[in-house]
């Protein structure tokens, strides 16, 4: 169905170090996007994909939109402590509506 | 950077309580949604409300949930009954348009007792 597969569930590395997550789905998905969440905060949008095979960056954070139109990927280069966090991805369906459909996240967790 | 706000961070009810959160989408928005974590959990949709109605709702959004927009700032959320599995962090979000990323709120953590 509309389930997004996110993967790792969790990662534990070193500051500096480059770092890829991403999802798939059996589905579809019209759009794909990237948020991160702090504890206790909502989630915060880091970059959106409209079309299949764009790849985008803002800043360290690369991401791209599978040309199946049915993964992407998100990467961080050279992380920082502040990168810590759950990061999610999300994605809206092909059909009509515009909810968003989440990944379980990413924990992302950066030794010093 | 315009931002959704929402009241109040943490309410903590009754069962059987009635409970109403409340958000100030970004005032341009024409979308807003409704979604919910439970903790630990990945976030999950709950309600679009589009041109003054619901434009789609999931299971979750039974008939103890109703929606509202009261005047051309607030967005609420109200639920008749609560249940303890009702615990979570509800997040309101807007958007310009369907394929435009939401924004989304701080939250507010419902806890029923």
């Amino acid at each position: 169905g509309q389930q997004l597969n996110q993967s790792p569930q969790s990662m534990f590395i070193q500051e500096g170090e480059d770092v890829s997550m991403n999802c798939t789905s059996s589905s579809i998905f019209n759009t794909w996007l990237w948020y991160k969440q702090d504890p206790g905060e909502g989630p915060v949008l880091l970059i959106a994909l409209y079309k299949a095979g764009e790849l985008t960056s803002n800043g360290r954070l690369t991401a791209q939109f599978g040309i199946t139109r049915k993964d992407s990927f998100l990467n961080i280069s050279a992380s920082i402590p502040s990168d810590v966090g759950i990061y999610f991805c999300a994605g809206q369906p092909m059909e009509y509506g515009n909810k968003l459909v989440f990944g379980a996240g990413t924990i992302l967790r950066v030794k010093s | 950077e315009p931002e959704v706000t929402q009241t109040p961070s943490h309410q903590v009810t009754q069962m059987g309580q009635e409970v109403i959160l409340r958000c100030v989408p970004i005032s341009n928005h024409l979308y807003f949604y409704w979604y919910r974590q439970i903790l630990g959990q990945k976030v999950e949709f709950l309600v679009s409300f589009y041109n003054n109605e619901i434009s789609e709702k999931s299971e979750i959004f039974d008939d103890q949930f109703s929606v509202e927009r009261p005047d051309g700032s607030n967005f609420t959320l109200k639920i008749r009954s609560t249940k303890l599995e009702d615990s979570a962090m509800y997040f309101c979000a807007s958007s310009e348009g369907p394929r435009y990323g939401y924004t989304f709120g701080s939250g507010t953590r419902l806890t029923v007792v």
